[in-house]
């Protein structure tokens, strides 16, 4: 069984570019989130997918949006990238019981710093 | 609104001793609650979870949280901490109700003195 994977491990970008990020859901799993967490904070909802298709969402504005493949791999995309986007971008991934709030396994993560 | 409040930004215990980590959330009714762990260049480990019935639930690694609905608290502790035990913990709610929503705290750093 293969855990969540997160690509790239890290990346840099300047204001105003468009980033995509990507995440393989472990096997069994059809649910995927999607955080933010800033450096000394906590992981902030992006949001969720499930079978394709957004299933929830935290305060994030339009320019962060996301994708699920039938394969349940996702991406999230930003555009327009802020100084404020530095963060470390996690992903978590559960089989979709208990309403989406089952067990989640995170990946190791991706570090995006904004110039 | 809902949030998530974990007062404690750090802690420091001597290794043996007995550890609480608190945690109160703010939100209607009864969300889902979790505690993960998150240690330096590790990814986030769920420790434990609450849904419904006992409210005391043991997690991995030693750790137990006890939920009380009248103070909305989900307390985390460990009767004697090892110097493994030094990372960053999480609480955490999912509420289900309409759309989906996981909410964390800003996290407790705990520092073990040998």
């Amino acid at each position: 069984e293969t855990g969540v994977t997160q690509s790239p491990t890290h990346l840099i970008k300047t204001r105003g570019q468009q980033v995509t990020l990507r995440c393989s859901s472990q096997s069994g799993h059809n649910t995927v989130s999607w955080y933010q967490q800033a450096l000394g904070q906590g992981p902030q909802f992006i949001f969720q997918y499930y079978r394709e298709e957004e299933n929830g969402r935290g305060n994030f504005p339009p320019r962060f949006s996301g994708l699920q493949f039938p394969n349940y791999s996702s991406e999230l995309n930003v555009n327009a990238l802020e100084l404020d986007d530095s963060a470390l971008y996690l992903c978590a991934t559960s089989d979709g019981t208990s309403g989406g709030a089952g067990e989640q396994f995170f990946g190791p993560g991706t570090r995006l710093t904004v110039l | 609104a809902q949030s998530v409040t974990q007062p404690d930004i750090h802690i420091t215990v001597s290794e043996g001793a007995s550890l609480e980590l608190r945690c109160n959330y703010s939100y209607g009714a009864t969300p889902y609650l979790f505690w993960y762990v998150q240690s330096p260049g590790q990814g986030l480990q769920l420790l434990l979870k609450y849904f419904s019935g006992d409210t005391l639930v043991q997690g991995i690694k030693g750790f137990e949280a006890e939920f009380k609905r009248s103070q909305s608290s989900f307390n985390l502790r460990k009767p004697s901490v090892h110097w493994s035990d030094a990372a960053e913990y999480f609480c955490a709610v999912a509420i289900t109700s309409g759309t989906y929503k996981y909410i964390f705290g800003t996290g407790t750093r705990l520092k073990v003195l040998a």
